[in-house]
């Protein structure tokens, strides 16, 4: 079957680095996004991979490794509004869009 | 701009009757999407639409019907609510569903007694 592997909730400090890992098993690839999903809010689009490597945009950056079947989210300078879920979903080989469960991400002063 | 606009924003409805969900998106999108979002579980596509007056399936489609009459428009209907169907609704739209960035609605959060 088709699955998204995403830890389901993460504690990291105001100011720190935290690391947002997902792992996909899926019937070929297309794509890579993330979301931010805040509470009882609309998910909002953050980044969009295809190749592998590293792609930064500002205090974000997500990585994409197609051949081990694995991408991070890395959020740098944490502040508080960043507690959030953030959803990592793929676009698999007959462009069916695969979501992960989020990992629910609480930022602590 | 609006983006995407869904409608109600919240609805308690007894089991067995009839509910409309509405999205309506005013940035010319062809692809259009419908997803339920429950606790502990990804975003499920309920339907989606790749064109106006083209329709298909999504992973949980039973109990649940959609219509694309036009670009803009793409409606949900529960015909016979059930608790199961207790959850946010979200709506979606995409320039190109293959690839492209989806932009999503507020959310319809739905309880059915």
């Amino acid at each position: 079957g088709q699955n998204i592997d995403q830890p389901t909730e993460m504690t990291a400090t105001e100011g720190a680095i935290v690391q947002i890992n997902c792992t996909y098993q899926t019937s070929g690839f297309n794509g890579l996004f993330w979301y931010q999903q805040h509470a009882a809010e609309a998910p909002t689009f953050l980044s969009y991979n295809v190749l592998d490597g590293l792609e930064e945009k500002g205090r974000f950056s997500s990585f994409l490794s197609r051949s081990k079947g694995y991408s991070y989210l890395l959020l740098k300078e944490l502040q508080m509004k960043d507690s959030a879920s953030y959803l990592c979903a793929v676009t698999s080989g007959n462009y069916q869009l695969i979501w992960g469960a989020g990992t629910k991400l609480i930022i602590k002063p | 701009i609006a983006g995407i606009t869904q409608a109600p924003t919240s609805q308690i409805l007894a089991a067995g009757r009839r509910m409309t969900l509405r999205c309506t998106q005013d940035m010319r999108h062809n692809a259009m999407y419908w997803y339920r979002q429950d606790l502990g579980l990804g975003l499920r596509l309920i339907h989606y639409s790749n064109t106006a007056g083209t329709t298909g399936k999504g992973e949980v489609p039973d109990g649940y019907s959609v219509s694309r009459a036009n670009t803009d428009d793409f409606p949900l209907t529960l015909a016979s609510a059930v608790p199961s169907q207790t959850s946010v609704y979200f709506c979606a739209s995409s320039s190109d569903r293959d690839t492209g960035e989806l932009f999503f609605g507020e959310g319809s959060r739905l309880t059915v007694l």
